[in-house]
This record gives C-alpha cells, structure tokens and sequence, in this order.
C-alpha cells in the first residue's frame, strides 16, 4: 500500500523560505520510473503542479515558479524536500505530494497559510 | 490562468449522463495523454482516469474518458449525489523543457 505524507510549518512570514517534507511507504524512489511530485491548491482554486523529482533525479518545476523552487530526495529516508524561497501571501494554500503525478497515491494535504 | 480549459461548472439530475470537456493544444493533450481526477469536498484529489480512458481498479464504470486532437472528454454515466464534486483534467505539456499541466477545475452539482 503506497502512502505520502506532508510535514512542515503551517505558518511563513513573507519573503521566508518554505521547507515542505514528503515522506512515502510503500515504494521506493530507488525504483526505475518511480518519481514524487508537490502539488499545491489556494483556499477555493483549481490544482497547480509545482515539481517532480525522478528516481534518476531527474527534476522538473513549474515553469513560472522555477526560480523559487528546489527539490531533492533523500532515498535512505524515503523522503523528498519541497523549499519554496520568498513566500508571499499568494502562495497560502494546501500542498500535496504524489506519487509521480498522482497516479497511484497522494498525501492528505498540508495547509500552509503565508501571512505576518 | 490554466493551461488546459475547463468549463468552472456542470450539473445534472441523478441517473443522467453528464459530460466535461478539458480543451489543450498540441503540446499537451494533442501529442499526450491525459489524466482526470476527482476531489470530493474537504479531501485530496485521487485519480479517476489515466492515460485518457483507463479506469483504475476500484472506479465504477459509469466513469469513462476520452480524446481526440487536442480535447479530452470525462463522461459520468447514470449520476448519483455521490458524484458531486470537483474534476480535473491534466496532461503532461512538452514545451518548456517539459512540465505537468492541469485544468481549472469543474464543479460537478447533482440537482
């Protein structure tokens, strides 16, 4: 069973860095094809894909987002990092981890909320 | 602004057939598949249909999708109040060194 699970502030100051923790059972990103991806959701909006990181780390970002995105993984930990530089109140929303693109599991959510 | 198009609403009365289109461009739906996803209220989004018609184990079959150029379809067979909720279309794009698209949403409303 393939489970993803979020972890990190629920609250940034703006112009902070978010630091987002996806960590996953049930498979391994030592695994060829296998890859996890953040996905993140305003209050009331539509989805918005921010990254991929593959088992290969290969790395995809949102093109619009590029800039302010870093993703890593962390294979012993089964553990892939989201950070997020210069967090504005626009950037408050839910963010997701999946399974490559959330084919065959996401994490429940994480809400996190960008204000001073 | 969302890469893919998606009318914001749709509705329909149990037992009716309701469809949602997702429209694109040849660099997205027009050279790849494409993926629907449901979002109840309050929950993550799970995966309704891959690789354009593809049901994942554990979807009922009044679920179905399809394509064809740059358009894709979600249709919703014999609706039940279950089914209110909101859909999402994505697909991979491959402009710009490649990135994950998705659809502005659809809220699906059983009258």
């Amino acid at each position: 069973q393939i489970t993803l699970k979020e972890s990190g502030p629920t609250l940034v100051n703006p112009t902070q860095t978010l630091t987002l923790t996806c960590t996953f059972s049930g498979f391994s990103l030592t695994t060829s094809g296998v890859g996890v991806g953040w996905i993140r959701q305003p209050p009331g909006k539509a989805l918005e894909w921010l990254a991929l990181i593959y088992w290969d780390d290969d790395k995809r970002y949102n093109p619009s987002l590029k800039s302010r995105l870093t993703i890593t993984k962390h294979t012993s930990k089964n553990q892939v990092v989201l950070t997020m530089t210069n967090m504005d109140p626009v950037d408050t929303g839910t963010y997701y981890c999946t399974h490559r693109f959330g084919e065959l599991g996401w994490g429940q959510g994480t809400l996190v909320t960008v204000s001073s | 602004q969302s890469v893919l198009t998606q009318p914001p609403s749709a509705s329909g009365t149990p037992g009716q057939r309701v469809t949602i289109s997702c429209s694109g461009s040849t660099s997205n739906i027009g050279s790849q598949t494409v993926n629907w996803y449901q979002q109840l209220p309050g929950t993550a989004p799970k995966l309704l249909i891959s690789s354009n018609n593809q049901r994942p184990s554990g979807v009922p079959d009044r679920f179905s999708g399809s394509k064809s150029g740059t358009s894709a379809s979600l249709a919703i067979s014999g609706l039940q109040s279950e089914d209110e909720a909101d859909y999402y279309c994505a697909a991979w794009d491959d402009s710009l060194n490649g990135y994950w698209v998705f659809g502005g949403g659809t809220k699906l409303t059983v009258l």
